[in-house]
């Protein structure tokens, strides 16, 4: 059965402190993995898709690893404005369905 | 451009009543997706259309949910016989093709009381 895991539930950083949020996988052949951020009240906003073992994406302050049995969003120097649930994603084996996880939710003070 | 919009943005029904959450992708997207969100958790699956054709409807709870897309574009969700069981929030998100990634609309917070 697909599946996804994502740790830790919750993280509270200081600003400029860097941390890794964890999304451990399982899928019959993957098709895709997709990380999301969603703020309070809205729906989710797309981050970043990676295919294969070994593929990085960046995007300011963000970046986007992934093995063959999980996938790392690091963050670099985190501001407040990076404060936000950010969820973690595998598309199903017929590509008709995201598998989402719970979501870990950010926190940056200043 | 705009995204993915959803209407009504909040729906208080009475249990028993029907309800019908309409969706509007991106324009051009093919392929358009409905989920269920439950307050801190991710989005669950519910159904897929690829144009109008509904090719996976494996997430729907039940026979009381029903969607459509007739014209390939607009889509409704619709739930018959509401249950306070349903309340949530539904999430509607397009994609170019099946295997793009999804854009997320704003969702409706439907409430049965």
């Amino acid at each position: 059965e697909d599946q996804v895991t994502q740790s830790p539930e919750a993280l509270r950083l200081q600003e400029g402190e860097s941390s890794s949020l964890n999304c451990s996988y399982t899928v019959s052949g993957l098709r895709g993995l997709f990380w999301y951020r969603q703020d309070p009240g809205k729906g989710p906003e797309f981050l970043f898709t990676l295919y294969s073992a070994g593929e990085e994406k960046e995007k300011e302050r963000l970046k986007a690893t992934i093995t063959k049995k999980e996938s790392f969003l690091h963050i670099t120097a985190p501001k407040p404005e990076d404060s936000a649930t950010y969820l973690c994603a595998v598309a199903n084996q017929a590509g008709t369905a995201l598998i989402f996880g719970k979501g870990t939710t950010l926190s940056v003070s200043s | 451009g705009a995204g993915v919009s959803q209407s009504p943005r909040y729906k208080v029904t009475k249990r028993g009543q029907d309800v019908a959450l309409r969706c509007d992708p991106i324009s051009g997207h093919v392929s358009l997706y409905w989920y269920r969100q439950a307050l801190g958790q991710g989005p669950e699956f519910l159904t897929y259309f690829n144009y109008e054709a509904q090719q996976d409807k494996s997430g729907l709870p039940n026979d009381r949910f029903s969607a459509e897309r007739p014209e390939g574009s607009i889509s409704t969700l619709t739930i018959q016989r509401t249950e306070q069981r349903d309340s949530a929030m539904y999430r509607c998100a397009s994609s170019l093709t099946g295997s793009h990634e999804q854009y997320f609309g704003p969702g409706t917070r439907l409430t049965v009381t």
